[in-house]
């Protein structure tokens, strides 16, 4: 049971928008940044979108963060092939003094 | 550029213990935090833990407290996690993490190094 909670799937075609959905408590996303990660299968995770909202270089302008309250979520515009991973939100939790992910989304693209 | 390269798999027996190694190149290691985040067969990521390579200070997860380890070699930039008294649920692919920001946020990642217990 993950502190954070995502849709377990997802799923568009080339060229659509999808968004991902992030969902925690007052304790982590509520006053802490929100961080996106993507995982290609059978490798590491990378940073995808830092503080919220921020892109590291080389990450397509297609992904974008957001947050309110105490939720976030990841949109990803004119989906591509390449794009079908696993995608995480993490944030800091305050009261468990650690970090949290969610459980995972898995992205398909049809 | 940045790297984190990861020491191999290992096989070990319930009760025993582990130690991953971690070694950095391509920024200064004593700047940055490391992390070590788990992933277990099938699962989401679960965090561990994370240690200063500036002055060792470490923060576990609560879960892990007093079976985990968490050191560095500042002079070869390595990091290391040890975690003992092994369980079947210990099998995982375990990753180093740079952390970075006032939030050891986690930037640049190892390869990862899976851990299989198992009698």
């Amino acid at each position: 049971q993950s502190v954070l909670t995502q849709p377990p799937s997802a799923s568009g075609t080339p060229g659509q928008r999808v968004t991902i959905s992030c969902s925690g408590s007052s304790s982590n996303i509520g006053i802490n940044y929100v961080y996106w990660y993507q995982q290609l299968p059978g490798t590491a995770p990378k940073l995808l979108i830092y503080s919220n909202n921020q892109r590291p270089s080389g990450v397509p302008d297609r992904f974008s963060g957001s947050k309110s309250g105490t939720s976030a979520s990841l949109a990803i515009s004119g989906l591509r092939s390449e794009d079908e991973a696993d995608y995480y939100c993490a944030a800091w939790d305050d009261s468990l003094s650690g970090w949290v992910f969610g459980g995972g989304t898995k992205l398909t693209v049809l | 550029q940045v790297q984190l390269v990861q020491s191999g798999a290992e096989v070990k027996k319930p009760g025993a213990s582990v130690k991953v190694s971690c070694k950095a190149s391509g920024y200064t290691f004593t700047s940055y935090g490391i992390s070590w985040v788990r992933q277990a067969p099938g699962q989401g990521l679960e965090w561990m833990g994370w240690i200063s390579a500036y002055n060792g200070n470490t923060k576990y997860a609560q879960k892990l407290q007093g079976r985990v380890t968490m050191t560095t070699d500042t002079s070869t930039s390595t990091a290391y996690m040890e975690l003992r008294s092994l369980r079947p649920d210990d099998t995982a692919v375990y990753y180093c993490a740079r952390s970075v920001g006032s939030d050891y946020h986690f930037d640049y990642w190892g390869q990862g190094t899976l851990v299989t217990v198992s009698s």
